[in-house]
């Protein structure tokens, strides 16, 4: 019974290039949640989606940040153009319920063990 | 909107002494809040939620935390450390963003506990 998966676990990237970070959500879950840990600093919503559909993402970056969840395949979050100020862990979470239903409270967001991203 | 403080970025107990992790919260509905773990390297895994059943709310590996309306407190406790319980602590509210993305959790800074023999 195979957790949230996030791949790679370390990515290093110079500046300008482009980064992508893989997700893929628990069996079942078809609800997926980004997070970004910057240094000391605690989790930071980003941006959550259903299959095919951005539900929220009031948490992204305006610019170079983009997500998705095909249909088939797992979540991507990229990050064109990358900064030094892109450093930092990035983490999924996937949950089996909408977050519109309140029992989702009883059971929340499952989390993979991150992508820490470095870039130089 | 809601949001947690935690008092403490680090807090250094003995082994076998109690350990207390605070968080205060700020929420105009009734909020629905949690502790996570985060080993280094690792995920945030959940050690307790609180959902507007019991106040007194028992989780994983002998930590518990009770909701605290009157003093708007969430504090997480375990009477006797262990070597083990060495980890970053996240305390989080969910986040009510116009009944949308209830799933969307507001974290707190952290606290960092480190356990002495």
């Amino acid at each position: 019974n195979a957790g949230v998966m996030q791949n790679p676990r370390h990515l290093v990237r110079r500046r300008g290039q482009e980064a992508r970070l893989r997700c893929s959500p628990m069996k079942g879950h078809s609800h997926v949640y980004w997070y970004r840990q910057l240094p000391e600093e605690g989790l930071k919503f980003m941006v959550y989606l259903q299959k095919e559909n951005i539900i929220d993402e009031s948490g992204m970056p305006k610019e170079r940040f983009s997500a998705e969840f095909p249909k088939e395949g797992p979540s991507i979050l990229r990050i064109q153009q990358v900064v030094r100020g892109d450093s930092a862990a990035y983490f999924c979470a996937s949950s089996a319920l909408p977050a519109t239903d309140t029992s989702s409270y009883n059971s929340p967001l499952h989390f993979g063990n991150g992508t820490r991203l470095t870039v130089t | 909107a809601q949001s947690v403080t935690q008092l403490g970025s680090h807090v250094s107990v003995s082994e076998g002494a109690l350990v207390l992790l605070r968080c205060n919260y700020s929420s105009s509905v009734p909020p629905y809040l949690f502790w996570y773990v985060q080993y280094p390297n690792k995920g945030l895994q959940l050690l307790l939620k609180y959902t507007s059943a019991a106040t007194l709310v028992k989780g994983i590996n002998g930590f518990e935390a009770e909701f605290k309306k009157s003093e708007t407190s969430f504090h997480l406790t375990k009477p006797s450390a262990h070597m083990s319980d060495a980890a970053e602590y996240f305390c989080a509210v969910i986040t009510n963003a116009g009944g949308t993305s209830y799933g969307k959790l507001t974290f707190g800074q952290g606290t960092i506990l480190t356990v002495h023999p």
